[in-house]
């Protein structure tokens, strides 16, 4: 089915390693987003890539790099997990915005 | 002040009930208007899109006021499988950056 597609579903990590998620979508999409998630808290954006080969920070940026590696494609990387960063992670892309946000079934990160 | 406001209750209801939300923005700039559904530890999904004063489909129906800025949800014959998180969003012109709040929890008991 077309949409969006995170891996992985479920990481452990332990303080001071990194990792990079992994989003993918399929809707020929111009815009990608990252966000976070935090027990009983709304969505809170990382980053985002408003098109291929742009990207910008969005109210949490620190401790996160991310690049757009194609229309397709939109990485998340954490280059030394802290116990702060415990969270699930949903990627969404978007067309022009008018017709909503898809967002793809998230990455349980926890960092110990 | 935050571009969205929303009751994050639990709003608690039987089966079979009338229930509405309301959800206020900052932003009068605002054009079009979402409202996404979410599940407890699942992906939000788009539940309706508001452009202008309204929209309806089947037992959701959505109103926009932008005189007072707010957009409002109604679901009529609540069902246990509404039971769910709903997210307001509001999108200002020429941004393509979604805004969301913690949104209303909604609890549908027999």
């Amino acid at each position: 089915n077309a949409g969006v597609t995170q891996t992985p579903k479920f990481q452990v990590l332990k303080t001071g390693q990194s990792m990079t998620l992994q989003c993918a979508q399929d809707m020929n999409h111009n815009s990608m987003y990252w966000y976070r998630q935090d027990p009983g808290m709304g969505l809170r954006l990382i980053y985002y890539s408003a098109s291929e080969g742009t990207t910008d920070k969005g109210e949490v940026p620190n401790g996160y790099n991310v690049s757009r590696l194609n229309k397709r494609e939109f990485s998340l990387r954490l280059e030394s997990a802290a116990p702060s960063q415990t969270s699930v992670y949903f990627c969404a892309s978007s067309g022009a915005g008018v017709d909503g946000y898809t967002f793809g079934s998230g990455t349980r990160l926890t960092v110990v | 002040r935050k571009e969205v406001e929303q009751d994050p209750g639990p709003f608690n209801v039987p089966e079979g009930a009338t229930v509405a939300f309301n959800c206020t923005y900052s932003n009068s700039a605002s054009q079009s208007f979402f409202w996404y559904r979410q599940d407890c530890r699942k992906e939000p999904k788009l539940l309706m899109s508001v452009y202008s004063s309204g929209n309806e489909d089947g037992r959701f129906t959505a109103q926009l006021n932008r005189a007072s800025q707010y957009i409002s949800l109604l679901i009529r014959d609540s069902k246990l499988s509404d039971s769910a998180t709903y997210l307001c969003v509001p999108l200002s012109g020429g941004s393509y950056i979604p805004t969301f709040g913690r949104g209303t929890s909604l609890i549908v008991h027999p």
